[in-house]
C-alpha cells in the first residue's frame, strides 16, 4: 500500500490565484482530513469527510473548499489564494473500523507559499 | 471549544538524558493520541490510551494517561539522536467514529544536543 499520496509537494502562488491539492488513499478508509501546520505550531482541521459524497467544516475552513466523489480521493480548493494560507498541508485518512479505529494516517505534506 | 495545551515547547537534552512532554486538556477525554513528526516530515501515530491511568510502553518510551482522563504525559528514558523531532498529543472527545473530534497541542520540539 502507498498510504497517503499528496501533490504537489511544492507550490508558490501569487496572491489571488486558485490550485487544487490533490490526496489519494488505497487504504480504503472512510475518513478523510485536510489539516493546516504553521511553523512551529501544531494541526488545525480544515475540512474533513466521512465518506464519499460527504464532507464538513473543520476548525479553519475560510478560503477552501473540498469534494469527495470517491473513497479514494479528497482534493482541497484554495480560492483566490491569500499569504495567510501559506502553511504545510496534510492530508489524512482513518478507519472506523478494527484496532487501528481513529489512528490517523498522514501523507508527506504540501509545503504551500503565496506570494 | 475544546483546548489541549501541551508544555514545554522546546526542550533540549544531552544525549543520554531523559525527556518528558505533559500534556493537558480542558475538557475530560474519551481518548488522547501521541503522533511524532521528524524535521521535514510528517506526523506519525506512536500510540493511543484509552483508559483511565492507562500506563503503555514503547521500548524507552512510556505513556499515561490521567486519572481524570484530562492529562497524559510522554517520558524518554536515555535519550538518542533519533529521538529528535516534535512530539504532539490528540486529545479526542469522540469515543467512536472519525478523528474529527482530534484536537493537537502545539507539540514539544526534542532537541538533543551530542
Amino acid at each position: 500500500n502507498a498510504g497517503v499520496t499528496q501533490t504537489p509537494k511544492f507550490r508558490i502562488l501569487k496572491i489571488g490565484q486558485s490550485m487544487t491539492l490533490q490526496c489519494t488513499q488505497d487504504m480504503n478508509h472512510n475518513y478523510m482530513y485536510w489539516y493546516r501546520q504553521d511553523p512551529g505550531m501544531g494541526l488545525k482541521l480544515i475540512y474533513y469527510s466521512v465518506g464519499a459524497g460527504i464532507t464538513d467544516k473543520g476548525e479553519v475552513p475560510n478560503g477552501y473548499n473540498v469534494s469527495r466523489s470517491t473513497t479514494e480521493d479528497f482534493p482541497l480548493r484554495l480560492e483566490l489564494a491569500a499569504p495567510s494560507q501559506t502553511s504545510v498541508y496534510f492530508c489524512a485518512s482513518s478507519s472506523t473500523q478494527g484496532s487501528s479505529g481513529n489512528t490517523i494516517y498522514f501523507g508527506e505534506g504540501s509545503w504551500l507559499t503565496v506570494v | 471549544g475544546q483546548q489541549v495545551m501541551q508544555i514545554p515547547q522546546y526542550q533540549h537534552v544531552q544525549e543520554g538524558e531523559d525527556f518528558t512532554t505533559y500534556c493537558n486538556s480542558s475538557t475530560t477525554l474519551s481518548n488522547i493520541q501521541w503522533y511524532k513528526q521528524r524535521p521535514g516530515g510528517h506526523p506519525v501515530f506512536l500510540i493511543q490510551l484509552v483508559k483511565s491511568g492507562e500506563v503503555k510502553k514503547q521500548k524507552r518510551l512510556t505513556f499515561q494517561f490521567g486519572e481524570a482522563k484530562k492529562n497524559s504525559s510522554l517520558h524518554i528514558t536515555a535519550t538518542q539522536t533519533t529521538d529528535v523531532g516534535t512530539y504532539f498529543c490528540a486529545g479526542n472527545r469522540y469515543s467512536g467514529g472519525g478523528a474529527d473530534g482530534l484536537t493537537f497541542g502545539k507539540g514539544t520540539h526534542l532537541i538533543i544536543q551530542p
